[in-house]
């Protein structure tokens, strides 16, 4: 069974189109993470939700929203796609608290054309 | 958010142990150090963590000094499989728990 899973694995899209990315865990977490890797290979958190309660906002456009229908989902959906979007996203949970290790999922690769 | 300093890139001979460093001067007292890594076209996958004493599970030690200034990620006997990029992260508690990514350690396993 795949701890974290999102989908689509790829998506290529138009510039100012509107996109979403679904992400589930089945590792009975309480938080989940966005986070976007980029040309250059840096990884950089995005957002945090902890029992569907946002915890982490950092700088992100608000053209992105993040949202978490329940504990086992976080989903982000971005509006008006931009070139600079393109990346690789990925989603993430554990428990909450600096000693507990956080599961990645295995990333969409978003490209925006 | 507290950093860490690690070598951009370390090369090991295969079924070698490699040892790989993360210095982090600034650490706090409720800092966890975790370490990732990430393969090729992966998304990253947890190492080991600790906070004060040394570390051992399947995959690898954490040697952990003294003042927690500097820790030491242990790979005991290097696979091919073990290249990967790996990051040394500092992560705080509740209210300041975020994996901040530095630029890691690409680690190179030569056959």
């Amino acid at each position: 069974d795949t701890a974290v899973s999102q989908t689509p694995k790829y998506l290529v899209t138009q510039m100012g189109n509107d996109k979403s990315i679904k992400c589930e865990q089945n590792l009975g977490h309480d938080t989940m993470y966005w986070y976007k890797q980029d040309s250059k290979k840096f990884l950089k958190i995005m957002f945090s939700y902890n029992n569907k309660e946002l915890i982490i906002n950092e700088t992100v456009p608000n053209r992105f929203s993040p949202k978490s229908p329940d504990k086992a989902h976080l989903n982000l959906h971005i509006n008006s796609l931009e070139l600079g979007d393109s990346a690789v996203y990925f989603c993430a949970s554990s428990q909450r608290g600096g000693g507990n290790e956080q599961f990645f999922g295995p990333g969409t690769r978003l490209t925006v054309l | 958010d507290a950093k860490t300093t690690q070598p951009n890139s370390m090369e090991s001979n295969e079924e070698e142990p490699v040892h790989l460093p993360c210095n982090h001067s600034t650490i706090s007292g409720t800092d966890y150090i975790h370490w990732y890594r990430q393969l090729p076209s992966q998304g990253p996958e947890y190492v080991i963590h600790g906070l004060t004493s040394n570390v051992n599970n399947r995959m690898a030690s954490l040697a952990i000094a003294e003042d927690r200034k500097s820790s030491t990620l242990i790979l005991h006997r290097a696979t091919l499989r073990d290249a990967a990029v790996y990051y040394c992260i500092l992560r705080g508690n509740f209210g300041n728990e975020k994996l901040t990514f530095g630029t890691g350690t690409r680690l190179t396993i030569i056959p």
